[in-house]
């Protein structure tokens, strides 16, 4: 699976949007990224995942360029719940074993 | 309330003593996956299992050994634990339509000493 790269640290002020951005310059054309994020004290939450195109649910948007080289999460109302480790994941999911490869993420805090 | 629960929410071992965790779903689910997550690291893959059979293993020693039942139970056996196996483990649930993403547990918080 591709490497990811994310700054280990955001702040935002609640109420507005908060974008995380992930390099992950390696990634192949059967790979998809994936955003998970982890609260204090709480197991790894999905958030969304994409493979080319934009995607949006109702907790965030995921932006990809077109290059698919790097992509953007974003949170368009941050809350101070939404302070969390946020990890952006490449992963192949062809196979049979889908494992997820987690570097350090991105500590985002929501500030009031 | 993720719908999977892990037990105990919190552990203390004696290094070279056995432990096993425990994690169950009340939703069907065919794949479950551990995690150790070392304090202020990302979780690293343990292994997975698919229909009670290991599919897939990460860099852990054979001392760290798993199973699935058919009651969509999973447990993970840790032997000979040494101090560096202090860790968060996560347990970790997805149906085969990987589109729905792995849903994890809050995890049990395991202390060697």
């Amino acid at each position: 699976d591709a490497k990811t790269t994310q700054p280990p640290s955001m702040d935002c002020a609640e109420g507005r949007a908060a974008n995380l951005p992930c390099n992950h310059s390696t990634i192949s054309g059967n790979e998809y990224v994936y955003w998970y994020r982890q609260i204090h004290s709480q197991g790894p939450q999905y958030i969304i995942h994409g493979l080319k195109n934009n995607e949006t649910n109702e907790m965030a948007s995921l932006i990809i360029t077109e290059d698919r080289k790097s992509s953007t999460l974003i949170l368009p109302h941050a809350t101070l719940r939404d302070t969390a480790v946020y990890y952006c994941i490449v992963l192949n999911s062809g196979g049979s074993n889908y494992k997820l490869t987690f570097g350090k993420g991105t500590l985002l805090t929501v500030n009031p | 309330e993720t719908g999977v629960t892990q037990s105990p929410t919190h552990l203390i071992k004696t290094r070279g003593q056995q432990v096993t965790l425990r994690c169950s779903s009340q939703s069907g689910h065919n794949t479950v996956s551990w995690y150790q997550q070392a304090l202020g690291q990302g979780p690293q893959f343990i292994f997975q299992y698919y229909r009670e059979e290991e599919n897939g293993r990460g860099n852990f020693p054979p001392r760290f050994s798993g199973l699935q039942f058919p009651n969509y139970s999973s447990e993970l056996n840790v032997n000979a634990l040494e101090l560096d196996d202090s860790a968060l483990y996560l347990c970790a649930i997805s149906l085969r339509d990987w589109g729905l993403g792995y849903t994890f547990g809050s995890g049990t918080r395991l202390t060697v000493v």
